[in-house]
């Protein structure tokens, strides 16, 4: 138990489907973010929120939506995905520390893992 | 960041001590040092930190060189339950903003029964 749960754990969805990812965490942090790991390639980062707004956005297409409602939610919102966007999506957490060069470790979920047909 | 290299792959005999290493050589000063794994089929697991000094957790010990260019990871007795992807990561503190994890290609290590 991470104390960062991803749901669903799996989803298969159509190219047209439109169909969300859900985080929640448990440890009181302040920052979030969504990671892509595609078969045999290093971790992605995708997107970093802190405090609720967006820090960060690794280039990513528009087909992807993330939403941060609170602290401790974190959404990921798919439209029209192509079928390399399959792969596992973990979202995680940290305490960011403002005006600190301290690094906290981040808390990861076990991800979804995404099938696009 | 700081690049670190790897071994992609090690065995360990279990109930031994396993020793990962990761080399860090243009690490610069107000680098960290991450320790992370990745268990089949589940996310990243953070196991250890350290900037200078060695540390000690409940799951693992860190060994920095005097230097900094390279650190060594050690699960005193490893079990079947620790193959898994270890990844060193170099990380520098940025300020008040979220730091960002780089993962690499990590090291495979396989415990033997």
């Amino acid at each position: 138990e991470t104390g960062v749960t991803q749901t669903p754990r799996h989803l298969v969805m159509g190219m047209t489907n439109k169909k969300s990812l859900k985080c929640e965490q448990h440890l009181g942090h302040n920052a979030m973010y969504w990671y892509k790991q595609s078969a045999k390639k290093p971790l992605e980062l995708m997107f970093v929120y802190s405090l609720e707004e967006r820090v960060e956005n690794n280039s990513v297409p528009s087909r992807f939506s993330p939403e941060c409602p609170n602290s401790s939610h974190l959404f990921l919102h798919l439209h029209t995905l192509q079928p390399e966007d399959s792969a596992l999506y973990l979202c995680a957490s940290s305490q960011d520390i403002p005006r600190s060069y301290s690094v906290e470790p981040q808390h990861f979920g076990d991800g979804t893992r995404l099938s696009i047909l | 960041d700081a690049k670190t290299t790897q071994p992609p792959s090690m065995d360990c005999a279990e109930g031994r001590a396993a020793n990962l290493p990761c080399n860090h050589s243009t690490i610069s000063g107000n680098e960290y040092v991450y320790w992370y794994r990745q268990i089949h089929s589940q996310g990243p697991q953070y196991i250890i930190h350290g900037l200078k000094n060695n540390e000690t957790n409940e799951m693992a010990s860190l060994i920095i060189t005097e230097d900094r260019k390279s650190s060594t990871l050690i699960l005193p007795h490893a079990t079947l339950r620790d193959t898994a992807v270890y990844y060193c990561i170099v990380i520098r503190g940025s300020g008040g903003a979220t730091n960002k994890l780089i993962f690499g290609t990590g090291t495979l290590l396989a415990v033997q029964p």
